[in-house]
């Protein structure tokens, strides 16, 4: 089984703000790499995938980076809405997704 | 656009079959590069995938739950299902359906987009 990691587990950060959050997988997955936002009571939303892709819809100032085990969701400035649980999670295997990372307001 | 709901029992006994139903609308489950996906989160915690079905009736099990899952498939209802078996109350949790986006040429590169809006789902007596 591949194990996915994340860091941190959460974060309080500022409207404005550049947000980094980091995803490791137990071993290279090449780029199969996916992120999704989850607010509290919905369900999980696709924001990237195949590690740097942009879903359609989903604002700009999301971006995707990295290949092999590590990996990188990046918000360049945070907006109000963007306050949420972000998740990634490999498709090289049996699909498994990180523990989360909470951003909430600082 | 492709939507998906969620639907079934809330309550489910110990050491009964527990059994859902993804309705997908806004166009048919057999169109497409598609797979159709259950995952599960138990309240404040993570997203746990359990498996996933192509219209060929083709599935693939999180093999965790591999001996208690079957996922089925009825096209003419636009349906797919989930049963799970012997459940525990390490069973409850919001149960997701989703489609699976899949690069043909590479079907490591899949996706899960959309997510219905999930349904809980409580194993207690």
């Amino acid at each position: 089984d591949i194990q996915m990691t994340q860091s941190p587990s959460s974060l309080s950060a500022s409207v404005g703000d550049r947000v980094t959050i980091t995803c490791r997988a137990s071993q290279s997955i090449s780029s199969y790499l996916n992120w999704y936002q989850q607010k509290p009571g919905k369900a999980p939303k696709l924001l990237i995938y195949a590690a740097s892709s942009l879903q359609s819809g989903v604002p700009s100032r999301f971006s995707g980076s990295g290949s092999g085990t590590d990996f990188t969701l990046t918000i360049s400035s945070l907006q109000p809405e963007d306050f949420a649980t972000y998740y990634c999670q490999q498709s090289y295997s049996t699909p498994s997704f990180g523990p989360g990372t909470k951003v909430d307001i600082k | 656009q492709v939507q998906l709901q969620e639907s079934g029992p809330g309550l489910v006994k110990p050491s009964q079959t527990l059994s859902l139903t993804c309705t997908v609308s806004g166009g048919s489950i057999s169109s497409g590069s598609y797979y159709w996906s259950w995952i599960r989160q138990p309240a404040g915690k993570g997203l746990e995938w359990i498996g996933r079905i192509y219209t060929s009736g083709s599935t693939n099990y999180n093999p965790s739950l591999k001996s208690r899952v079957t996922i089925s498939v009825d096209t003419s209802k636009n349906q797919f299902s989930l049963k799970l078996s012997s459940v525990t109350a390490a069973d409850t949790a919001v149960y997701y359906c989703a489609r699976v986006s899949v690069v043909v040429a590479v079907d490591m590169y899949n996706w899960f987009d959309p997510w219905g809006q999930g349904t809980l789902v409580t194993v207690s007596s």
